[in-house]
């Protein structure tokens, strides 16, 4: 079955440490992306990718490094410099072919980080 | 600016009710793309819709309705005869029709579906 894959579920880290957050989709799509949601509020782009070797910094990418060198995979590192990590990451796809289906992203399970 | 507004917070309905989520957008561009999203308690989010900003017609799919109203910028939500298993957070999304075409969601409306 094609999908998104975010591993691990849960992850718990302390605090000054750094962690990397895997993600890999098997559905061919060429751009990725990675959210953050807080409780009680909507999905916030940290980066993303349209093509591998390549990607771009979002609305909060402060604290975050990614990289993208396989199209399949997408991994999120939370650096001891970001503030508040403990969050809700999502991992999303999406193809960059003809149509307006180009436009739906696609998501992953998400990981629920917790830093102490 | 690109901004979605959804105002409700919570919705609470009882089994059967129909429930409308509510839904207003800004946006620059004159193309346009809107979505909703289901977000189940397990987390991941479930894409239910895309509306494209020159499709004005109503879309009903099985329990689920969407109203898109440009005049308004509104792209409501509708379950009909809800049931325990409509519970979850639901998303409206804007895509940002730039290089990025990132989601611009709204903050969630958590619908509580009681027995």
């Amino acid at each position: 079955d094609g999908g998104i894959t975010q591993s691990p579920k849960y992850l718990f880290r302390k605090e000054g440490q750094n962690v990397t957050l895997s993600c890999e989709q098997n559905l061919n799509h060429d751009a990725m992306y990675w959210y953050r949601q807080d409780p009680g509020q909507g999905l916030r782009l940290i980066y993303y990718s349209q093509i591998v070797n390549d990607f771009q910094k979002g609305d909060i990418a402060e604290g975050y490094s990614v990289s993208r060198e396989k199209k399949e995979s997408f991994p999120l590192t939370v650096t001891s410099a970001q503030k508040n990590p403990t969050a809700f990451y999502l991992c999303a796809s999406t193809s960059r072919g003809n149509g307006p289906a180009r436009y739906e992203q696609y998501f992953g399970p998400g990981t629920r980080l917790t830093v102490t | 600016a690109q901004k979605v507004t959804q105002a409700q917070t919570e919705i609470s309905v009882v089994e059967k009710e129909d429930v409308t989520l509510d839904c207003v957008y800004e946006t620059r561009d004159t193309t346009y793309y809107l979505f909703w999203y289901k977000q189940p308690p397990s987390g991941e989010l479930v894409f239910l819709i895309r509306r494209n900003s020159f499709d004005e017609q109503n879309e009903i799919s099985g329990r689920y309705s969407w109203n898109f109203q440009k005049s308004t910028s509104s792209f409501n939500f509708t379950i009909t005869a809800s049931q325990v298993v409509d519970s979850a957070v639901y998303f409206c999304a804007l895509i940002m029709m730039d290089s990025s075409y990132k989601l611009i969601f709204g903050s969630g409306t958590r619908l509580l579906v009681r027995p």
